[in-house]
């Protein structure tokens, strides 16, 4: 059972590259999440997705796109990567006001 | 005021103390609670869901006080492997969001 699998684990990018970061989880949840989060802060979310079909701005959503591909799969992409862009980002799902389960993180570095 | 709001830390207690943490949340409407545990930047993973009634796992006991709108994690008998940073969560059902605090910096020191 490997729960929420993100991709890649790292990727460097040059200023203005794009990218997409896959997130799939196979708890049937039908809740999911982005977030990011910097050197000496917390977590801040970027997108959800309530339900298949639905998707929602969070606490810092510009600069990026979702896309919630089905029941399993939700993805984030950078159309034009900027430099405070650089974190890590994590995908997580959930049912309803259960715990989330979080995966391994992106560690996303943009020069 | 942040609706999430914990002391960062770092606490730095010895082996075998008793610690506990704090953590406030501004909405009253707020219905679903967790203490997560993150180690070194790495995903954060559940240590424990918060009732009304208090509960506990081993060594972790957490309680949620409504009225005051906080919750607390007690951790007896400290482990080196403690150490991590402890993260504060509130769900508010409707809003499908899970605020998080930013977190609280535990040492356990030889």
């Amino acid at each position: 059972n490997a729960g929420v699998t993100q991709t890649p684990k790292f990727q460097v990018l040059k200023t203005g590259q794009s990218m997409t970061l896959q997130c799939a989880q196979d708890m049937n949840h039908n809740s999911m999440y982005w977030y990011r989060q910097d050197p000496g802060m917390g977590l801040r979310l970027i997108y959800y997705s309530a339900s298949e079909g639905t998707t929602d701005k969070g606490e810092v959503p510009n600069g990026y796109n979702v896309s919630r591909l089905n029941k399993r799969e939700f993805s984030l992409r950078l159309e034009s990567a900027a430099p405070s862009q650089t974190s890590v980002y994590f995908c997580a799902s959930s049912v309803s006001n259960q715990p989330q389960h979080f995966g391994d993180g992106t560690r996303l570095s943009i020069l | 005021r942040k609706e999430v709001e914990q002391d960062p830390g770092p606490f730095n207690v010895p082996e075998g103390a008793t610690v506990a943490f704090n953590c406030t949340y501004s909405n009253s409407a707020s219905q679903s609670f967790f203490w997560y545990r993150q180690d070194c930047r790495k995903e954060p993973k559940l240590l424990m869901s918060v009732y009304s009634s208090g509960n506990e796992d081993g060594r972790f006991t957490a309680q949620l006080n409504r009225a005051s709108q906080y919750i607390s994690l007690l951790i007896r008998d400290s482990k080196l492997s403690d150490s991590a940073t402890y993260l504060c969560v509130v769900f508010t059902s409707g809003t499908y969001k899970y605020i998080f605090g930013t977190g609280t910096r535990l040492k356990v020191l030889a």
